[in-house]
């Protein structure tokens, strides 16, 4: 069975701070993402991340992919308080459609 | 590109009420579409893998005969909530997929 382990649940910062939200996984697996969602919403896609080693950047956000490991990050350089929000890592095993979520990272960013 | 669409946007219903919730990918065919729900403060958990012109594969504590899963076509999924009760009230988000999911805005229902 496919599970997914995201943290830490909740995540307070001081802006301007770094910090890293962690996902491991139990199985080999075709795709990890991150997702971001504010309250009330539905969820936003920020990475796709495909193949051992990968990594991609978007503005503070960083995300990296270690399939032996079978662990991904998502970095905050310099937080600031436009990115409070829950994120998501999620998992898919295509031939399976299987697509399992972690608990979510509550992030607060503090002035 | 890539744009999943889902009506109603909320729900109230009375308990014993059936709710009907559809999901459209815009620009799109999509020939799998998903179904999630998420609880206050809780993680999204895959309810049912909709296939189109197939039935719906249920996801292990998910009832097939209260949770109706429609695919008629390759940019229609629609989920019918059966008898619904408070215990229903969530946040449902579809999505479709094509290379990779697309999340749909989600449908909130509220039963009272």
């Amino acid at each position: 069975e496919l599970k997914v382990e995201q943290n830490p649940l909740f995540l307070s910062m001081q802006e301007g701070k770094n910090y890293t939200i962690y996902c491991n996984y139990s199985t080999t697996s075709d795709r990890l993402y991150w997702y971001r969602q504010d309250p009330g919403k539905s969820l936003e896609s920020l990475f796709v991340l495909l193949s051992n080693g990968a990594v991609k950047q978007e503005g503070r956000l960083m995300a990296s992919l270690d399939t032996k490991a079978r662990l991904s990050t998502l970095h905050i350089t310099a937080a600031v308080h436009d990115l409070s929000a829950t994120y998501f890592c999620a998992v898919e095993r295509i031939n399976n459609n299987d697509m399992r979520f972690g608990a979510g990272t509550r992030l607060t960013v503090k002035p | 590109g890539a744009v999943v669409s889902q009506h109603p946007s909320w729900v109230i219903c009375k308990s014993g009420t059936s709710v009907k919730i559809e999901c459209r990918s815009l620009d799109f065919q999509a020939t799998t579409m998903f179904w999630y729900r998420q609880f206050p403060k809780q993680s999204l958990m895959l309810m049912a893998t909709s296939n189109e012109g197939s039935k719906a594969t249920y996801e292990q504590g998910v009832e097939k005969d209260k949770f109706l899963i429609n695919h008629a076509s390759l940019t229609l999924s629609t989920l019918t909530v059966t008898s619904a009760h408070p215990e229903d009230s969530s946040f449902y988000i579809c999505s479709a997929r094509v290379v990779q999911q697309f999340f749909g805005p989600g449908t909130r229902l509220t039963v009272l």
